[in-house]
């Protein structure tokens, strides 16, 4: 089974304060993961990766934190900005493969 | 900075009708794949390439082809159209898949395809 789940579909913010975006997947193969942002008719932007030797990454007011036990990583922005408004898809490498397997979104809106 | 251009931004077919999608990449990478992204289902794999003239399906291979002749092209072939393939198609590159290389998919801005 190879799947990432995010169960949110959409989350609104307030600006300055966190946006926490969850991602769990099945897999314990899965050991390098992504999150990417869309804006409407772009193509995905990479954001921030994790290996999964790592707990945490920073880049900015980028975190992103993977708890291997639970399976599940979040990325975290602060502080939230409107711009920031935009879809969040988390996607995972499938080791030994080419493969990246991608979540279903969610929609982000940080409210000015 | 790297550059992945997909030939069109906006299609509109008719049912049957063959459609050809092309994307193109500027940074010599070796393995490129075409999504199709729906509202709710994420983005979904069709194909993928790891070298010229070798290519393996992805998770929803059924009504597409791919060709890639050259390193820097990979076009994805609708073969006779059909409204459930009405998409936004993106196409992606990455030189080494996983953490090698940072392991990051570069994605063109995307082809909106609409079958009537």
């Amino acid at each position: 089974d190879q799947q990432v789940k995010q169960n949110s579909p959409s989350l609104s913010v307030q600006e300055g304060r966190i946006s926490i975006l969850n991602c769990d997947y099945t897999n314990s193969m899965f050991d390098y993961f992504l999150w990417y942002k869309k804006y409407p008719a772009e193509g995905p932007t990479f954001l921030i990766s994790i290996s999964s030797i790592k707990d945490k990454n920073e880049d900015g007011r980028f975190t992103v934190f993977l708890n291997k036990s639970a399976k599940h990583l979040s990325l975290h922005i602060v502080p939230s900005q409107p711009g920031d408004s935009a879809v969040y898809f988390c996607a995972s490498w499938v080791s030994g493969t080419y493969k990246y397997i991608f979540g279903t979104g969610t929609r982000l809106k940080v409210l000015a | 900075d790297v550059k992945v251009t997909q030939s069109s931004r906006y299609l509109v077919k008719r049912t049957g009708e063959k459609v050809f999608l092309e994307c193109v990449q500027d940074m010599d990478h070796e393995n490129m794949f075409w999504y199709r992204q729906d509202p709710g289902l994420g983005l979904r794999l069709i194909y993928f390439s790891y070298d010229v003239k070798m290519k393996e399906k992805g998770d929803i291979p059924e009504g597409y082809s791919v060709s890639r002749e050259k390193k820097e092209r990979f076009s994805l072939i609708l073969e006779s159209a059909s409204t459930n393939q009405t998409s936004m198609y993106l196409c992606a590159s990455t030189q080494t898949a996983g953490p090698a290389n940072t392991g990051e998919l570069f994605f063109g801005e995307g082809s909106r395809l609409t079958v009537l």
